[in-house]
């Protein structure tokens, strides 16, 4: 109940296309959703986040598809380019009413190369 | 420049030498956690510290220790490294925890035990 589960593993794109990532969970308590993009040999930072209130965000290029009733969200990539090849994660977050703290629960990537 | 450092980047150990792997944050947040990332497997936390003096244990604690005495450094510490703690692990800082602020990643240390 506590897994997100990330899917595909790895995708390939060209250049302009569109990369979608998805996301599923299935614990109701998550209100927190956000995508971290990865570089080689750096740390994750937040890409984009939604809360379970709206349906679709979009920043730039990336858009966050969310469905609550289906317990999924996806990030959309438009136009692709060679330099949004990283790894992409997935998060989930709740709030732990014991510790007083946002748990993550992060899904386990996705490795997207872009071709030029 | 806002940041979190870590260090060293880079590590190869034997099985059991104590080692610490060092986390500094200058934005004066109160939340500061470490994650190890492991193929396949995302990142999972280890530990967490919501403030000064006050940890807890995330998913994946055993073989780890933490402490934290100033709020800017939040060290990690193998006290008896074995093969299977070799990882890339990340120390995070944010504002906060009782609300969802963004989480800021060092650049990671690659560990590897031997």
């Amino acid at each position: 109940q506590q897994q997100v589960k990330q899917s595909p593993q790895s995708l390939i794109v060209q250049k302009g296309g569109i990369s979608i990532i998805n996301c599923a969970y299935e614990n109701t308590a998550f209100d927190y959703f956000p995508w971290y993009q990865q570089f080689p040999g750096k740390g994750p930072a937040l890409l984009i986040a939604i809360r379970p209130d709206v349906s679709e965000k979009k920043e730039g290029r990336f858009t966050i598809s969310f469905n609550k009733s289906a317990k999924q969200f996806s990030l959309h990539i438009m136009d692709s380019q060679p330099g949004d090849s990283a790894t992409y994660f997935c998060a989930a977050s709740y709030y732990r009413t014991t510790s007083g703290t946002y748990k993550y629960i992060f899904g386990t990537g996705t490795r997207l190369k872009v071709l030029a | 420049e806002a940041q979190v450092t870590q260090n060293p980047r880079y590590l190869i150990t034997v099985t059991g030498k104590k080692l610490t792997v060092t986390c500094s944050q200058n934005m004066n947040h109160e939340y500061m956690s470490w994650y190890r990332q492991d193929p396949g497997l995302g990142l999972r936390q280890i530990y967490y510290s919501m403030n000064v003096e006050v940890t807890d244990k995330g998913d994946v604690p055993e073989g780890y220790k933490v402490s934290r005495k100033e709020k800017r450094n939040f060290p990690l510490i193998l006290e008896s490294p074995s093969p299977n703690q070799t990882s890339l692990y990340f120390c995070a800082s944010s504002l906060s925890s009782g609300t969802v602020y963004e989480q800021y990643f060092g650049p990671g240390t690659r560990l590897t035990v031997t």
